[in-house]
């Protein structure tokens, strides 16, 4: 398994700029979520998925869209890209119904810059 | 969900126990305390979680008093790998999954 995985790695957008963050699964998980980190914070919440075609909004979801098609892809759209949106954005997926339910599995992280 | 408390930062000497506090006084009788870590820049990864009693795994013991309000993430034998920032997370299990993370415990180990 994969695990989750996200594309890109890095990323530098110029200011009103829009652009999709992708997020996707192996391990047929039926929650999905983002988070975004900035300097010496923790992680915040922005949008969270139970399952395909349910999406909601997590503590940050200003500027931010999500669409759940499949359940294994939750992709992460800035429609007009600000610099305050400059953060580390990490997928996360869990099983609602496994044993390990509860576990939030991470994806390695894309790091934006929003100039 | 409750809100928790923790030390900014703490050294461990390598070797030792690292004893990792937690406050969670407005804790709920359905909430579960949860603790992730992440290590430098890398996703968070999860460590152990509990609803009121002590629980042991590979990683770490979690001790849990028996009022509920705080708790203590122990991790036996602190090696230089587990320098990172500690999460503790209280959430009831049910509610989605979603997790909200405070800023945790920056933790060094210490050669």
């Amino acid at each position: 398994n994969a695990g989750v995985t996200q594309t890109p790695k890095f990323q530098v957008l110029k200011t009103g700029q829009s652009m999709t963050l992708q997020c996707a699964q192996d391990m047929n998980h039926e929650y999905m979520s983002w988070y975004r980190q900035d300097p010496g914070m923790g992680l915040r919440l922005i949008h969270y998925s139970v399952g395909a075609g349910i999406t909601d909004q997590g503590e940050v979801p200003n500027g931010y869209n999500v669409s759940r098609s499949t359940t294994e892809d939750f992709p992460l759209r800035l429609l007009s890209a600000a610099p305050s949106q400059t953060s580390v954005y990490f997928c996360a997926s869990s099983s609602t119904t496994s044993g390990r339910k509860n576990e939030q599995f991470f994806g390695p992280g894309t790091r934006l810059t929003v100039l | 969900d409750a809100k928790t408390t923790q030390p900014p930062s703490m050294d461990c000497a390598e070797g030792r126990a690292a004893n990792l506090p937690c406050n969670h006084s407005t804790i709920s009788g359905n909430e579960y305390v949860y603790w992730y870590r992440q290590i430098h820049s890398q996703g968070p990864q999860y460590i152990i979680h509990g609803l009121k009693n002590n629980e042991t795994n590979e990683m770490a013991s979690l001790i849990i008093t028996e009022d509920r309000k705080s708790s203590t993430l122990i991790l036996p034998h602190a090696t230089l790998r587990d320098t990172a920032v500690y999460y503790c997370i209280v959430r009831v299990s049910n509610t989605g999954n979603q997790f909200y993370f405070g800023t945790g415990t920056s933790l060094t180990v210490i050669p």
